[in-house]
């Protein structure tokens, strides 16, 4: 599986908007982007995925660069229950393997 | 909305004793799996499990490990003689696919230490 690069730690106050940073660069074409989420003493959580076109769904939105290097998961308005490590991982569709290879992610804080 | 589930919630065993860990994976998926994650580590692939045979493992999965789902329903990891390596937290995972794509459900974990 290709490799995900994002920062180690974030923050962001309640209510306020966040954006999630993930390069990508070594990103093949059949490579679909998956965010998960931890929170503390929980498993992790699926968030979204996409392609190439920018995604929404209840969780978050997923913004997906031109050149597919690099994405960017939105949480429109963070809440305490938000606070969770986030991973971005890369899997292959069809044909590829089934496992998540999960890297260190970004741990978000929210501030009340 | 439909979860996956596992017992316990925690366990504690002797070094060398067998330990059975239970899932029960969501009813209509079809694609299984076990990750661990060591207290403030990354959480890592054990094994994936489809058709009722195991479909890929990692170089962990060694074979004081194992996998069955035995009636249907359930799904259990069995570790033959624990060490105290394996301490760990163990969540199970199903999934299924659609247009050949899948994304994982985890269940709570299972806290397993060997003392």
């Amino acid at each position: 599986d290709a490799k995900t690069t994002q920062p180690n730690s974030m923050e962001s106050n309640e209510e306020e908007p966040v954006h999630l940073p993930c390069n990508h660069s070594t990103i093949s074409g059949t490579d679909y982007i998956h965010w998960y989420r931890q929170l503390p003493s929980q498993g992790p959580e699926y968030v979204i995925h996409g392609l190439t076109s920018n995604v929404n769904n209840r969780m978050a939105s997923l913004a997906i660069a031109e050149d597919r290097k690099s994405s960017t998961l939105i949480l429109h308005r963070a809440t305490l229950r938000d606070a969770a490590v986030y991973y971005c991982i890369l899997k292959m569709t069809q044909g590829g393997s089934e496992k998540l290879v999960f890297g260190k992610g970004t741990k978000l804080t929210v501030n009340p | 909305e439909p979860e996956v589930t596992q017992t316990p919630s925690h366990q504690v065993t002797q070094m060398g004793q067998e330990v059975i860990l239970r899932c029960v994976p969501i009813s209509n998926h079809l694609y299984f799996y076990w990750y661990r994650q060591i207290l403030g580590q990354k959480v890592e692939f054990l094994v994936s499990f489809y058709n009722n045979e195991i479909s890929e493992k990692s170089e962990i999965f060694d074979d004081q490990f194992s996998v069955e789902r035995p009636d249907g329903s359930n799904f259990t990891l069995k570790i033959r003689s624990t060490k105290l390596e394996d301490s760990a937290m163990y969540f199970c995972a199903s999934s299924i696919r659609d247009r050949g794509l899948s994304w994982q459900f985890f269940g709570p974990g299972t806290r397993l230490t060997v003392l």
